[in-house]
């Protein structure tokens, strides 16, 4: 079946630093795969996605390319702030035979950024 | 647009009582999907429903059901509570347009707290 794995977290990092979380997936078909970000006390929203193979998704200095060669959606951002501090999940989505996608998350990562 | 809404935010139950959540999506949107959210098991995903049909079910007891009614609208019940279900609840809500291209929308959830 479809999986997705993450780093582990917690990752700390300080303000400014670059920011890397790695997610690598395994899937029956042609996922789009996506970012999504959940702050303290809230629900998870999208952070980016990407749809095919070379793709790159950005969105709030963040970015991620759909590599299918290494089956890899990474996230990156070049200089984080403390605002950038919440919990991140990779995820996939496949078509079924049904003609239904079907969502699959990663465990997520915790990032704190300190001043 | 209206965001997706979860009622009630809070709850607190005792074990053995059952217990409903409700879940309306974005307008227009007709899949709904629940996932629990616990800090040692992460995110899971409980069911997902599509136009009143339960499309996908997760690896949880039958003490956990849902449904969906005719205008999208979702609940999902808890029936003889026990402490381990206390746990983020989250609701999503997608287009499915059946390509497996579309983003899942979140509720803020309901922290559910089982004494």
């Amino acid at each position: 079946g479809d999986s997705v794995t993450q780093m582990e977290g917690p990752v700390t990092l300080s303000e400014e630093a670059f920011l890397t979380i790695n997610c690598t997936y395994t899937a029956t078909g042609y996922p789009s795969l996506f970012w999504y970000v959940q702050y303290p006390g809230e629900g998870l929203q999208l952070l980016l996605k990407a749809t095919k193979a070379d793709d790159k998704g950005s969105n709030k200095g963040f970015e991620a390319t759909y590599r299918k060669e290494t089956t890899s959606f990474h996230l990156e951002k070049g200089s984080v702030q403390v605002s950038d501090s919440a919990v991140y999940f990779c995820a996939l989505s496949d078509l079924r035979s049904g003609g239904y996608q079907k969502v699959t998350f990663g465990t997520g990562t915790k990032l704190q950024v300190i001043p | 647009k209206a965001g997706v809404t979860q009622t009630p935010r809070y709850l607190i139950k005792t074990r053995g009582q059952q217990v409903t959540l409700s879940c309306s999506p974005i307008s227009g949107h007709r899949s709904v999907s629940w996932y629990q959210q616990t800090p040692g098991q992460g995110l899971q995903f409980l069911f997902e429903y599509f136009s009143e049909t339960q499309r996908n079910k997760g690896n949880f007891p039958g003490r956990f059901s849902g449904r969906q009614f005719s205008n999208s609208r979702s609940e999902m019940n808890v029936s003889t509570l026990e402490l381990g279900d206390s746990a983020l609840y989250l609701c999503a809500s997608s287009l499915d347009r059946g390509q497996g291209l579309d983003e899942q929308y979140f509720g803020p959830g309901t922290r559910l707290t089982v004494t």
